[in-house]
């Protein structure tokens, strides 16, 4: 079945330090990949996707690559902010037909110290 | 952003008793999604809907049940409220266009406790 693996958290960073959150993924046939954001006490939204291999996906400083030799899409910032901080969540659709559906990883909690 | 809510945003229940949430949206999209999420899960979809009447299962079905009368509303019901059940209840539509993605919007959550 499909399933994505994200990193544990939590993490936490100081503010302008690098940040990578590990994403890999297992899917049949070719997935839709996504980076999904939830801050404090609110629902999730789309940071970034990419719909086929080697494909870059970018938003917010935020940036992800679509590997499909290594199934994997890391979440990478290179100098984050104290309002970066959330819940982030790797996801991916292997929709087909009429059923669109998305499969999240758990989550990896971000907190960035000023 | 899509105009989704959801209603009610905070409930305390009791086991056993019956639970309806709602989810309401406005931008006429065709997909709704009903999810829970849990410490250590993630996101698990329970229930979902491709249009007015047509509703399936999701991973973790069990217990709940759903309806869709008109395009902007999807209940969701618990029958028979368990502690297991508390969670924090989220909704998501997703508008059909073409290609292969489709950016799922989410509604603000509900939290539901069942004592």
């Amino acid at each position: 079945g499909n399933s994505v693996t994200q990193m544990e958290g939590p993490v936490t960073l100081s503010e302008e330090a690098f940040l990578t959150i590990n994403c890999t993924y297992t899917a049949t046939g070719y997935p839709s990949l996504f980076w999904y954001v939830q801050y404090p006490g609110e629902g999730l939204q789309l940071l970034l996707k990419a719909t086929k291999a080697d494909d870059k996906g970018s938003n917010k400083g935020f940036e992800a690559t679509y590997r499909k030799e290594t199934t994997s899409f890391h979440l990478e910032k290179g100098s984050v902010q104290v309002s970066d901080s959330a819940v982030y969540f790797c996801a991916l659709d292997t929709s087909g037909g009429s059923n669109y559906k998305l499969t999240f990883g758990k989550g990896t909690l971000l907190t960035v110290n000023p | 952003d899509a105009g989704i809510t959801q209603s009610p945003r905070h409930k305390v229940t009791e086991t056993g008793t019956p639970v309806t949430l709602r989810c309401h949206q406005t931008e006429n999209h065709r997909y709704m999604y009903w999810y829970r999420q849990d410490p250590g899960h993630g996101l698990r979809l329970i229930h979902y809907s491709y249009g007015v009447k047509d509703t399936d299962k999701g991973e973790v079905s069990d217990g709940y049940s759903v309806s869709r009368s008109k395009t902007e509303d999807f209940l969701l019901t618990l029958e028979s409220a368990t502690s297991s059940q508390t969670s924090v209840y989220f909704c998501a539509t997703e508008r059909k266009g073409g290609g292969s993605y489709n950016e799922q919007f989410f509604g603000p959550g509900t939290r539901l406790t069942v004592l």
